[in-house]
């Protein structure tokens, strides 16, 4: 099964608000409201930033926000700072397997 | 708070095999899935399987089946992944994750590398 389809590479500068998109199928994006966002500074291990479509853990800033539409997840991430700068990954559950699916990852840059 | 403590890195030779573990803490180990998830280098994440401490049941990724082994000692809140028969494009880092719903990873141990090299 095919990954996720991320953009590669997303910019912005501090201040502003950028999206970040996720499109799958109707088998797992568009099929359940089971999309994850995960954020990976260099060298370390992700951390989670949404489940459930829209749901933040404890802890994680209100800056970041995800929604859905139809086959296309999203993740928005406002009032940019430099600590932003990082790999942001999609995942979803799929009914293809019993394991999720990942995107392939985008690459933030905070100019 | 919840940690996941992975085991160091490993060289292994290809054909062998890696036994890596994920030491739980700060929550009760049997009430979530452990899943595995692993990264070769420059690339994104790709899921192996998923364990359920509880009952040892356990779902492989295509890919891995005959290959990778998921096991746990709940006695020391301990998963542990083995994969056999080691080629060079196995080399990545492997992540242990708590399931804290449908594929949501929600805590992620450090990450233990494993280079396969002749």
């Amino acid at each position: 099964q095919s990954a996720l389809t991320q953009p590669a590479s997303v910019s912005g500068s501090p201040g502003q608000s950028i999206t970040i998109s996720c499109t799958g199928t109707n088998s797992d994006v568009g099929g359940y409201n089971h999309v994850s966002w995960y954020q990976q500074h260099p060298g370390k291990a992700p951390k989670l930033l949404i489940y459930g479509v829209v749901n933040r853990p404890s802890g994680i800033s209100d800056r970041f926000s995800g929604s859905k539409s139809g086959n296309t997840a999203s993740l928005t991430i406002s009032g940019l700072q430099t600590e932003d700068e990082a790999d942001y990954y999609c995942s979803s559950y799929t009914r293809i397997t019993t394991l999720g699916i990942f995107g392939g990852g985008t690459k933030l840059t905070v100019l | 708070q919840v940690q996941l403590v992975q085991s160091g890195a490993e060289v292994e030779k290809p054909g062998t095999s890696v036994k890596v573990s994920c030491k739980a803490s700060g929550y009760t180990f049997t009430s979530y899935d452990i899943n595995w998830v692993r990264q070769a280098p420059g690339q994104g994440f790709e899921w192996v399987g998923r364990m359920n401490p509880i009952s040892g049941n356990t779902a492989y990724a295509q890919k891995f089946q005959g290959r990778v082994t998921l096991t746990r000692n709940t006695s020391i809140s301990t998963a542990y992944m083995e994969l056999s028969s080691l080629r060079s494009d196995d080399t990545a880092i492997y992540y242990c994750a708590r399931q804290g719903g449908l594929t949501v990873n929600y805590n992620w141990g450090q990450g233990t590398l494993v280079t396969v090299s002749s």
